[in-house]
């Protein structure tokens, strides 16, 4: 069975600050990692994805995730938050032993402040 | 190339009775999936679909069914509603299964009254 562990509810920081969201993950196989973002009343944009290669993944409006496999861990950061980015934060995974189900995390409530 | 587009957006129902969501996958995708999402229970897996036939299955009572059409189109049922599942019902598409990208709809909103 495969498991996502978001342990932050929320994250405060200040504009301009870095931002980081944590995400643990717990697969049989080898995983595939995502990063999804919700604003409100909305459906889930996709950020950024780990499926093989460098731990370094690039995504969109400038954030970033790191696979660390010893860690099962897989952080979301942003070196510079703005306040646009304040929203539900998700991380999930498929695991192919799992027949590709997707499965999120709780969810992390970032919020920017100016 | 369009989203995946869900309908109705907004939906109010009673207890008892039953509703059919749709959604309409990207274009040239196979995969779509459906979960609903809750305050309580965060994003739960109900279901995908691929080529027409349905490949994987969350834990959901039998009152919650789908399919997919061979345009990839796929609908979700539930049957006797009850208030628990009020919730926001959100369909996702890929290419294809394993390590493709979902694509998400906005949701279908749905109340039970």
């Amino acid at each position: 069975a495969q498991s996502v562990a978001q342990p932050e509810d929320q994250v405060n920081v200040a504009e301009g600050n870095p931002l980081t969201v944590k995400c643990t993950y717990s697969v049989s196989g080898n995983p595939y990692l995502f990063w999804y973002v919700q604003y409100p009343n909305r459906g889930l944009q996709f950020l950024l994805k780990y499926i093989t290669g460098d731990n370094l993944v690039k995504g969109s409006y400038g954030f970033e995730a790191e696979f660390n496999k010893s860690q099962t861990s897989f952080h979301l950061k942003k070196p510079s938050a703005l306040v646009s980015d304040s929203a539900l934060y998700f991380c999930a995974v498929r695991d192919r032993e799992d027949d590709y189900k997707l499965s999120f995390g709780a969810g992390t409530t970032v919020t920017v402040r100016a | 190339k369009a989203g995946v587009t869900q309908t109705p957006r907004y939906l109010i129902k009673t207890r008892g009775q039953q509703v059919t969501l749709s959604c309409s996958p990207i274009s040239g995708h196979r995969s779509v999936s459906w979960y609903q999402q809750t305050p309580g229970q965060g994003l739960q897996f109900l279901f995908e679909y691929f080529s027409e036939t349905q490949r994987n299955k969350g834990n959901f009572p039998g009152r919650f069914s789908g399919r997919q059409f061979s345009n990839s189109r796929s609908e979700m049922n539930v049957s006797t509603l009850e208030l628990g599942d009020s919730a926001l019902y959100l369909c996702a598409s890929s290419s294809n299964r394993g390590g493709e990208t979902q694509y998400f709809g906005p949701g279908t909103r749905l109340l039970v009254l």
